[in-house]
């Protein structure tokens, strides 16, 4: 149980285009979702905090109009880079987590962004 | 400030040899801990966590961690490692940040296991 899937894995996009990225939970509920971003051999960053139905709460230095998350159901999350440029290439992650706050979170398999 | 710290960048063991993967944190209250894994070009596996209890917590794949309140601690350990735990592992903690619970995650540390 508790799967988390991603969608694409892999995207090449042209610079200026925009680009989806879905996360759903396959198996559970998730009353809250992340998107984290990582760089070549660097840790996890957290991009921002999606709950169901609300408004996402961006990690101060995201900007939420080039990073639209969409929250709309307890199992799908989305995350659009609008106007992609090649400085947003990177490893972009999801997780879900289940309720209380000590649950560990689920981690989708990643989503490799290239914009040329 | 809330952070998490793994000293090593790289580990490396020979196979069948004890492993000891180092974690320390710096977050306020009651820490809940994590233990994630990730493979190339992978998402990350939970391996286990620490919440309260007992201090030594047994997770996935013979893995455990030992939780070391007055070090402020918290090492991955195996008793016998394999070829194919070589992989990159991540140290997590749980913090609570402008009304959100969050996960503030080490530098991670590559465990190289050679046979």
């Amino acid at each position: 149980g508790a799967v988390v899937s991603q969608h694409p894995s892999w995207v090449i996009c042209k610079s200026g285009t925009s680009v989806k990225i879905e996360c759903r939970s396959l198996d559970f509920q998730a009353t809250t979702m992340f998107w984290y971003r990582q760089f070549p051999k660097q840790s996890l960053m957290l991009m921002a905090t999606s709950n169901e139905g609300s408004k996402a709460t961006y990690e101060q230095g995201v900007e939420k109009d080039k990073f639209l998350i969409n929250h709309a159901s307890l199992t799908l999350s989305t995350l659009t880079v609008t106007s992609a440029h090649p400085e947003d290439s990177s490893f972009y992650i999801c997780s879900a987590r289940v309720s209380a706050s000590y649950n560990e979170q689920f981690f989708g398999p990643g989503t490799r962004l290239t914009v040329l | 400030a809330q952070s998490v710290a793994q000293p090593e960048d790289q580990v490396n063991v020979a196979e069948g040899n004890p492993l000891t993967v180092k974690c320390t944190y710096s977050v306020s209250g009651n820490p809940y801990l994590f233990w994630y894994v990730q493979y190339p070009n992978r998402g990350l596996q939970f391996l286990l966590k620490y919440i309260t209890g007992d201090n030594l917590v047994k997770g996935s794949y013979g893995f455990e961690a030992e939780f070391n309140k007055s070090q402020t601690s918290f090492h991955l350990k195996k008793p016998s490692a394999l070829v194919s735990d070589s992989a990159l592992y991540f140290c997590a903690a749980h913090f609570l940040s402008g009304g959100y619970n969050k996960l503030i995650f080490g530098a991670g540390t590559r465990l190289a296991v050679h046979p």
